[in-house]
C-alpha cells in the first residue's frame, strides 16, 4: 500500500516570510499524482497545489510552489510572503491510476503565522 | 452549483445507537468516497463507490456500511455506534479522467458518541 509521511506535526512562520513543509511518499508506480490541501479551521479542505509525476517541472500557483524530487519520493510545499491566512493544517496527498482514483493523505502538518 | 453537501453537521451519539450520514452532489460525479478524520490527523478511506451500485472497501471499513442505488447519494451507515467511532466525516467525488482530476469535498460531519 502507498504511505504518505509528513515529518513536521507543526510550524510556524512570520508573516511575510517563507515556509517550507515537508512531505515523502512511497509507491512503486510510475505515474501518479500529488497534491496539497489546506484545511482552515471551518474542516473544507482546500486544494492548494497539483504535480503531476512525469512532468519534471515544479507547479507553481501564485504564492505556492512545490519542489518535486521524483527519485528521492519527495514533494516539499513552499509557502513565500506568508499571510495569516495560510495559517491552517496543510495535507499531502497521493493518487494513483487505480480502481476509484483514491487519495492517500499524509497526517498533516499544522501551519501558525505570526503577525 | 451546491457542489457535496453533507448533513448532519454535527451529530453525538449514545454507544450502541445507529445513524446513517447522508451525502449529495450535483456534479454527476461517477467517484464517491467517504473519509474520517481522528483529532490531529489525516484523512483515511472508509468506503468508496466508482458508480451507482458498486460500492468497496478501503482502509478502516469496519463498523460502517454504504450504499450507492443513486449516481448522487452515498449514505454512510453506522449500526452499533462506538467511541471509537467518535471522528469527522468527510464526503467526497470526483469524475473518472486524468489522474490530475480534483476530488471534491463535503464540509464534514463531526460525529461524538459517548
Amino acid at each position: 500500500a502507498q504511505t504518505v509521511t509528513q515529518s513536521q506535526p507543526e510550524m510556524s512562520v512570520q508573516e511575510a516570510e517563507t515556509v517550507t513543509l515537508s512531505c515523502t511518499y512511497d509507491t512503486s508506480e510510475s505515474d501518479y499524482y500529488l497534491f496539497w490541501y489546506k484545511q482552515p479551521p471551518s474542516r473544507q479542505m482546500i486544494l492548494v497545489i497539483r504535480q503531476e509525476a512525469y512532468k519534471q517541472q515544479n507547479a507553481t500557483e501564485n504564492r505556492f510552489s512545490v519542489n518535486f524530487q521524483k527519485a528521492a519520493k519527495s514533494f516539499s510545499l513552499k509557502i513565500s510572503d506568508s499571510q495569516l491566512g495560510d495559517a491552517a493544517m496543510y495535507f499531502c496527498a497521493y493518487k494513483e491510476e487505480t480502481s476509484g482514483s483514491r487519495l492517500t493523505f499524509g497526517e498533516g502538518t499544522q501551519l501558525t503565522v505570526n503577525p | 452549483n451546491a457542489g457535496v453537501t453533507q448533513t448532519p453537521k454535527f451529530r453525538i451519539l449514545k454507544i450502541g445507537q445507529s445513524m446513517t450520514l447522508q451525502c449529495t452532489q450535483d456534479m454527476n460525479h461517477n467517484y464517491m468516497y467517504w473519509y474520517r478524520q481522528d483529532p490531529g490527523m489525516g484523512l483515511k478511506l472508509i468506503y468508496y463507490s466508482v458508480g451507482a451500485g458498486i460500492t468497496d472497501k478501503g482502509e478502516v471499513p469496519n463498523g460502517y456500511n454504504v450504499s450507492r442505488s443513486t449516481t448522487e447519494d452515498f449514505p454512510l451507515r453506522l449500526e452499533l455506534a462506538a467511541p471509537s467511532q467518535t471522528s469527522v466525516y468527510f464526503c467526497a467525488s470526483s469524475t473518472p479522467g486524468p489522474l490530475d482530476t480534483e476530488a471534491f469535498f463535503g464540509q464534514g460531519t463531526r460525529l461524538t458518541v459517548v
